[in-house]
């Protein structure tokens, strides 16, 4: 079966570091790309960036350029998302998704499960 | 960036109806455009890709169309499972954005 699979909750002080993680599972992790989707409470979904797990290529949002780090080890088929410092406004739902390419764009086929990041003082 | 803007935000209608909501790109993006569905507290899934394609397991119920600027989605007929909220999304170009959302509620 194709999964991925995200790491549990996590509660935070603002200022603090953050690493989830996404593993891949079932499929070449390799052949596609992950990408980050921020869903903030009862709000919408918002794309984050995308790293290309084979060579570590990424391209990020300019919402959220700067302020996260987007990693992946192939060897352990994981991709990372990491904050150096967090804010009380990044509390959100945090999902990794599949990127599969279809011929004139792509689509995200596969979803975690999603890591919900609660940052309060 | 490309604003992806859905309409209505929320609308309420009865199990058996035909449900359409639109999606319009501030610039053209040929038929880059996806559809997902999210339950309450469940995590986002494929529709539709590629403006109208089927995702593998979707029931034909969902359909898409459209081109350049301006798509749709309908849901005939409507479902009990098909509550839930509808997102657009493109990939025309990065960064890639979705639509605010459509909240799809019971009559």
């Amino acid at each position: 079966e194709v999964q991925l699979m995200q790491s549990g909750a996590e509660v935070k002080k603002p200022g603090e570091s953050l690493n989830i993680s996404c593993q891949g599972s079932g499929y070449s992790f390799t052949s596609y790309w992950i990408s980050w989707v921020r869903q903030m409470p009862g709000k919408g979904l918002e794309w984050m960036g995308r790293i290309d797990p084979d060579d570590s290529y990424t391209n990020y949002s300019p919402s959220f350029q700067g302020h996260v780090t987007m990693s992946a080890d192939k060897s352990i088929t994981t991709a990372y998302l990491q904050w150096h410092s967090l804010r009380a406004s990044d509390t959100a739902i945090y999902y990794c998704a599949r990127a599969i390419l279809w011929g004139d764009g792509l689509v995200f086929d596969i979803w975690g499960q999603g890591t919900m990041v609660t940052v309060s003082s | 960036d490309i604003q992806m803007t859905q309409s209505p935000s929320s609308l309420s209608a009865s199990v058996g109806d035909r449900v359409t909501i639109t999606c319009r790109a501030s610039q053209t993006i040929p038929n880059s455009l996806n559809w997902y569905q999210q339950e309450p507290g469940k995590t986002p899934r494929v529709l539709i890709y590629g403006t109208s394609n089927l995702q593998s397991g979707v029931p034909p119920r969902f359909s898409g169309s459209g081109s350049g600027t301006d798509f749709t989605l309908t849901i005939s007929p409507l479902q009990p499972e098909d509550f839930a909220t509808y997102y657009c999304q493109q990939t025309y170009s990065t960064p890639w954005t979705f639509g605010q959302g459509t909240k799809v509620e019971i009559k």
